[in-house]
């Protein structure tokens, strides 16, 4: 089975503008979560979604704001772009949301955006 | 709040074992993770550990929980260079009423094997 996908593999804006990240999680995983990850720091929850509700939001402005889909997958979109947004923006899917023994989240890639 | 905190720094000789130590402080944790995370990559897990257990062993990894120092070690035997990487300890915690768990990470340890 494919692992969660992301997409695209890199990006790079200005100050200012919008960006939109997608994910796609592994097959059968209805749970979604985001995280930022700065250059030196470990990954700083940003959102989690399940069944299309969001369910969990981490300490990010109302610039960052994320949907998820009827088949699971996910966007992460962030407005008004500042440099300090630059990092790389990891997805994660686990199964489901109500059994502890199966909420282990699976990381994607990730995106990595560049702020100029 | 959660806090997770890890050296930043380990370097081995291939062969030897490596030992990565962390500590968190949410005592409420169902479950500690330990990722793996190579240069421009995501993050791979490696293992994880259910809070109620003292010793997890997965081949070449062993998982020990201490639970009253809320303190948790990786080690990885006969560490090969390809065992190079960051290493992130992380914590599940749960909001009050939910099941769904959020994951809080240690800025991770820089594993380095030499030759």
């Amino acid at each position: 089975d494919a692992g969660v996908t992301q997409s695209p593999t890199h990006l790079i804006k200005t100050r200012g503008q919008q960006v939109t990240l997608r994910c796609s999680p592994i097959s059968g995983h209805k749970s979604v979560s985001w995280y930022q990850q700065v250059l030196g720091q470990g990954p700083q929850f940003i959102f989690q979604y399940y069944e299309k509700e969001e369910r969990g939001r981490g300490n990010f402005p109302d610039r960052f704001s994320a949907r998820q889909f009827p088949n699971y997958s996910s966007e992460l979109n962030v407005n008004a772009l500042l440099l300090g947004d630059s990092a790389l923006y990891l997805c994660a899917s686990s199964r489901l949301w109500t059994d502890y023994s199966t909420d282990t989240q699976y990381f994607g890639p990730g995106t990595r955006l560049t702020v100029l | 709040g959660e806090d997770v905190e890890q050296s930043l720094f380990l370097s081995v000789r291939e062969g030897d074992s490596s030992v990565i130590n962390c500590t968190y402080t949410d005592s409420s944790s169902t479950y500690l993770y330990w990722y793996k995370q190579e240069p421009g990559a995501g993050l791979q897990l490696l293992t994880y550990i259910f809070s109620n257990m003292d010793m997890k062993q997965d081949q070449r990894l062993t998982v020990l929980l201490n639970k009253k120092d809320k303190h948790l070690s990786l080690r990885i035997a006969d560490t090969q260079t390809g065992d190079s990487a960051i290493y992130f300890c992380a914590e599940s915690t749960y909001d009050r009423g939910s099941t769904l768990g959020r994951l809080y990470f240690g800025r991770g340890t820089q594993l380095t094997v030499w030759p």
